[in-house]
Parts: structure tokens; sequence; C-alpha cells
């Protein structure tokens, strides 16, 4: 079984739709989890940290749920800009250096 | 604009060429990491540096060859390489303790003739 694993999509919706994604993680003790957008042939750039409390950042959300063992990504008022694949990482749990990639969730916003 | 650099940012070279890539930060990180990324797959975890010494290596082959000369520098010399490791090598940094994240550079886009 992978470490993290994603929906792959794609994802097509409208500018201005509401649009989530989950990400499942194996290891009960992971530590910390974090989203990253990554745009075609680019690097992957930090979105957002997910805490355990959840966090907003403007459009924004990222949920964590440790029972079920998975994390949140919630776009609201989707822009064409937000077109990209969203990958989630997972951090530890036994090593701080090691961080576990799903394989990313596509994204298409569209006119 | 990023605060991990990458050089070069393209390279393209034969089989038989030696060249190395290299990455720098200036964020105090203690952590390094070399990937590589193929297209429409996630990144790869090759080597992870902690503290300037190799902490992590994932079984890659001895034809790429990691150094860390210092806390802020990473290298990655090439040798004798394959078709197939044409692809984006990445590096990243992080604090490399707690919930800190990676922040990674832009990229060396590697083409193997």
């Amino acid at each position: 079984r992978k470490e993290v694993e994603q929906d792959p999509g794609p994802f097509n919706v409208p500018e201005g739709a509401t649009v989530a994604f989950n990400c499942t993680y194996s290891n009960s003790a992971s530590q910390s989890f974090f989203w990253y957008r990554q745009d075609c042939r680019k690097e992957p750039k930090l979105l957002m940290s997910v805490y355990s409390s959840g966090n907003e950042d403007g459009r924004f959300t990222a949920q964590l749920n440790r029972a079920s063992q998975y994390i949140s990504l919630l776009i609201r008022d989707s822009k064409l800009s937000d077109s990209a694949t969203y990958l989630c990482v997972v951090n530890g749990p036994y090593n701080f250096n090691k961080f576990y990639f799903g394989s990313g969730t596509k994204l298409n916003v569209k006119p | 604009d990023t605060e991990v650099t990458q050089t070069p940012k393209h390279l393209v070279m034969g089989m038989t060429n030696k060249k190395s890539l290299k990455c720098e930060q200036h964020m105090g990180h203690r952590a390094m990491y070399w990937y590589k990324q193929k297209a429409k797959k996630p990144p790869e975890l090759m080597f992870v540096y902690s503290y300037e010494k190799l902490s992590i290596n994932e079984s890659v082959p001895s034809r790429f060859s990691p150094e860390c000369p210092n806390s802020s520098l990473l290298n990655l010399h090439l040798h004798a390489l394959q078709p197939e490791d044409s692809a984006l090598y990445l590096c990243a940094s992080s604090q490399g303790q707690g919930d800190q994240p990676q922040h990674f550079g832009d990229g060396t886009r590697l083409s193997i003739l």
C-alpha cells in the first residue's frame, strides 16, 4: 500500500466553482502534512501546511482528519489560475527528513 | 522568486559526459534533498543530507554522486548517464525538524542524448 494516495483526476470545473480534494495516508503516526501546487514543467510550490485545527488562507481551506487518516483541500471561487496539479505531502513519523508524496490531483478550471 | 537556486536550468549531455548540478540555499536550512521527476509523476526522492551528512540514499545508481560541501550548497555529480535518466532534477531544503515544509528550487531539466 502506498504511504499517500490521491485521486489523480482530472477535476474539470467552471470558474467560480468550489472543488475539494482528499488525500489519504497509511501511517497513523505521521507528523506533518502539506499541500503543494505544481504547474506544468515547474517546481512544486508550498500552498499550505495542514494543522490539526484546520487552516484557511483566502479561498483555500485545509483540514486534517487523524481518525480517518486523510487531509483535504477546499478551493472556493475557483480561478483559471488555480489550474495545476495539487500534491499531498506527508512527513515523518520516524524521520523528519523523509517526505512522502501523493501522485497529485490535476485541476482544470474552465472559463 | 525561489529561495533555493539551482544551476543550470537546462542541461543536454551525452552518455559519456561528466557534469554537475548545483543547488544553493541561504535560509539556514539544515536538510537538503535531491529529487528526480518524470512527466506526470510526483517527485521521487534520491538523496537527503542532514547537517551536511548523507542520511538517505534511495538506492540510487552510482552514476549519480551527491556532495554537500557546506550547509548552503548541494551538488549532484553525473557520469555515464542513460537516456532514461532524462528528467527534471529538483533540489529542496527544509529546517529538518518538526513540522517544517520543504522549499524547492526551480529545477534542472536534464536531457541525455
